[in-house]
């Protein structure tokens, strides 16, 4: 299973809505997780099966999608979101990861 | 809290050997499978493996790029993990996470708790 992110990169300003896109390679019903990882730091679990919010992450993070085509949705972007993103297929082996979707705050 | 915490990176040849440990906190760790995940400097995350607990036989996954080379054990009486690293490559150079997998019921899982992270430099 390959999984490809787009874009790679986006810039947006506070309060914008934005969403990033995850497309496998073959379906993967929602077997699906995503990941912010910010400038430094450890990745951290944002949302499970494609559309479940972690325990702790804010409202204004949303994923939905299933089969092929992924979005994780970050309504009202705060400054704090600047990071990079990731999906993950977590089915079978290897446990893939998208190759990073890149947010900067203009 | 829930922490797990990775230590044993630093400089190595190329073809030697090296290994890291991941020490759980404020959990019952037995109960996981517990992964391992790189980041090659300026890169993305890449899955490096797996051990599940003992419930599952200890069994092991890897990722084809270390598979033969790296070794992942536990113990559990320590509440942590480790990964053996051998005949490493330039191309191992990274920042290797030990990660919590998480079950959410139908095989539906992730990865809840990650480590802070230590870099692994393979270099003449």
């Amino acid at each position: 299973i390959q999984l490809t992110q787009s874009p790679s990169s986006l810039s947006a300003s506070v309060g914008d809505r934005v969403t990033i896109t995850c497309r496998a390679s073959q379906g993967i019903s929602n077997f699906l997780a995503w990941y912010q990882q910010k400038p430094g730091k450890a990745p951290k679990l944002l949302i499970y099966t494609a559309s479940n919010l972690q325990s702790g992450v804010p409202s204004r993070f949303s994923g939905s999608g299933s089969g092929t085509d992924f979005t994780l949705t970050i309504s009202n972007l705060q400054p704090e979101d600047l990071a990079t993103y990731y999906c993950q297929y977590v089915k079978s082996y290897p446990l893939t990861f998208g190759g990073g979707t890149k947010v900067e705050i203009k | 809290e829930e922490q797990l915490v990775e230590s044993g990176g630093g400089l190595v040849q190329p073809g030697g050997s090296l290994r890291l440990s991941c020490a759980a906190s404020g959990f019952t760790f037995s109960d996981h499978y517990m992964d391992w995940v790189r980041q090659a400097p300026g890169k993305g995350l890449e899955w490096v493996g797996r051990i599940r607990n003992e419930v599952n036989g200890y069994t092991t996954e890897y990722a084809a790029s270390v598979k033969g080379r790296f070794i992942i054990s536990r113990d559990d009486s320590k509440n942590s993990v480790y990964v053996q690293m051998n005949s490493l490559k330039t191309e191992d150079t990274a920042v290797y996470y030990c990660a919590r997998r998480v079950d959410h019921g139908g095989d539906h899982e992730a990865f809840d708790i990650w480590g802070q992270g230590t870099m692994v430099t393979v270099s003449s």
